[in-house]
């Protein structure tokens, strides 16, 4: 069980487009969702926090009207970028909190975006 | 500020065993997760640690002790596939996970 799937696993935009990276929890809900991007030879950096119903909660840093996220179901987080440029080209990924009383993050399989 | 410290990159022998250590400064402490993740992947759960003591789970096993802010995986029977990167992320007093940068771990025939 908890198994989240990420949709696409690739995409290669132009700069100045806008992306849109989908985040599903196939089996569980889930009210909290969380977007990580990560650079070659780094470790995961949180980007925002996301919950059903609400405005996403953004890291220091995270500029929240580049990075738009919408999380209007309990089984769908959505992370567009907006304008994208070449430094935006990243492995991004979502995870879902698991079950009540459980702080473990089921996390979606990652989208590569590459921004030429 | 809050603080998670492993090393950066481990390397052993096929067959041997490795210990991977995870040092952690953070405000409050709900918990320690292990998580492994191959390059180009998305971090898979290997173990949650909350309790003090050893938690044993095949050929990992995980242990903390939260008055020394330490845990450590331990991997025996090591498998090529056992190359990858591993995460240590510590659960604060506002149940944020904080993530250490990783230990890459290189298996060796």
């Amino acid at each position: 069980g908890a198994v989240v799937s990420q949709h696409p696993s690739r995409v290669i935009c132009k700069s100045g487009t806008s992306v849109k990276i989908e985040c599903r929890s196939l089996d569980f809900q889930a009210t909290t969702m969380f977007w990580y991007r990560q650079f070659p030879k780094q470790s995961l950096m949180l980007m925002a926090t996301s919950n059903e119903g609400s405005k996403a909660t953004y890291e220091q840093g995270v500029e929240k009207d580049k990075f738009l996220i919408n999380h209007a179901s309990l089984t769908l987080s959505t992370l567009t970028v907006t304008s994208a440029h070449p430094e935006d080209s990243s492995f991004y990924i979502c995870s879902a909190l698991g079950l009540a009383s459980s702080y473990e993050q089921y996390f979606g399989p990652g989208t590569r975006l590459t921004v030429t | 500020g809050q603080n998670i410290d492993q090393p950066t990159e481990m390397t052993a022998t096929e067959g041997a065993i490795v210990q991977i250590n995870c040092t952690y400064q953070t405000s409050g402490f709900n918990g320690l997760f292990w998580y492994q993740q191959h390059a180009g992947e998305a971090p898979t759960f290997l173990s949650y640690n909350v309790l003090d003591g050893l938690e044993e789970k095949g050929r990992f096993s995980s242990f903390l002790s939260r008055s020394k802010g330490y845990s450590y995986l331990l991997l025996k029977e090591l498998q090529m596939k056992d190359s990858a990167s591993y995460l240590c992320a510590v659960v604060d007093s506002n149940y944020q996970l904080i993530w250490g940068a990783g230990t890459k771990l290189i298996i060796k025939p």
